[in-house]
């Protein structure tokens, strides 16, 4: 158990809409990182939050954005589904960039 | 480019034999190097980590891992395995001062009883 909670677990959604994802990070971690796991594939690095600022951004288009609020919880917001954003999406905190625990993550199937 | 390879997209082995799960990464300096468990439908769970010092470094649910420096590799190992150790195991590294950790492709564990 990480302390790292994830919502939804799964989520459907079709072509073209747009889709929020949240993570609460686990006490204490002020860094949070978001990735994406299509299937049978290795976490791919989407972006990362630090004390409610970006902190670096993976090769993903402008479509993906995030938050972080002040608890240092975060959202993982897309635009304009496509096909290929269907994958799990892990979110991870660290008390420092060295160590990243994980959440369980979110199913995101789109149609 | 920095890269993390796993050769071993799957591997069967049977109850209470010794496993070897092999990593290599291609990076100008030496980087933090993780190993990571995910079990069906979950999230990641880091086993162990390499940062410097003592290259065989112990992990939780038995597991270590070897790092040398002149092959590039950090292997995972484990004397005997469980049924319950059936999962893909995935290899990362992490520049330091740097944002992402870079996975390799995984290796999908079978465990035969």
């Amino acid at each position: 158990e990480t302390g790292v909670t994830q919502s939804p677990t799964h989520l459907i959604k079709t072509r073209g809409q747009q889709v929020t994802l949240r993570c609460s990070s686990q006490s204490g971690h002020n860094t949070v990182s978001w990735y994406q796991q299509a299937l049978g594939q290795g976490p791919q690095f989407i972006f990362q939050y630090y004390r409610e600022e970006e902190n670096g951004r993976g090769n993903f288009p402008p479509r993906f954005s995030g938050l972080q609020f002040p608890n240092y919880s975060s959202e993982l917001n897309v635009n304009a589904l496509e096909l290929d954003d269907s994958a799990l999406y892990l979110c991870a905190s660290s008390p420092s960039t060295n160590i990243q625990y994980f959440g369980a993550g979110t199913r995101l199937s789109v149609l | 480019a920095q890269s993390v390879t796993q050769p071993d997209i799957h591997i069967t082995v049977s109850e209470g034999a010794s496993l070897e799960l092999r990593c290599n990464y291609s990076y100008g300096a030496t980087p933090y190097l993780f190993w990571y468990v995910q079990s069906p439908g979950q999230g990641l769970q880091l086993l162990l980590k390499y940062f410097s010092g003592d290259t065989l470094v112990q992990g939780i649910k038995g597991f270590e891992a070897e790092f040398k420096r002149s092959q590039s590799s950090f292997n995972l190992r484990k004397p005997s395995v469980h049924w319950s150790d059936a999962a893909e195991y995935f290899c990362a590294a992490l520049v330091q001062g740097a944002q992402k950790l870079v996975f390799g492709q995984g290796t999908r564990l079978t465990i035969n009883p």
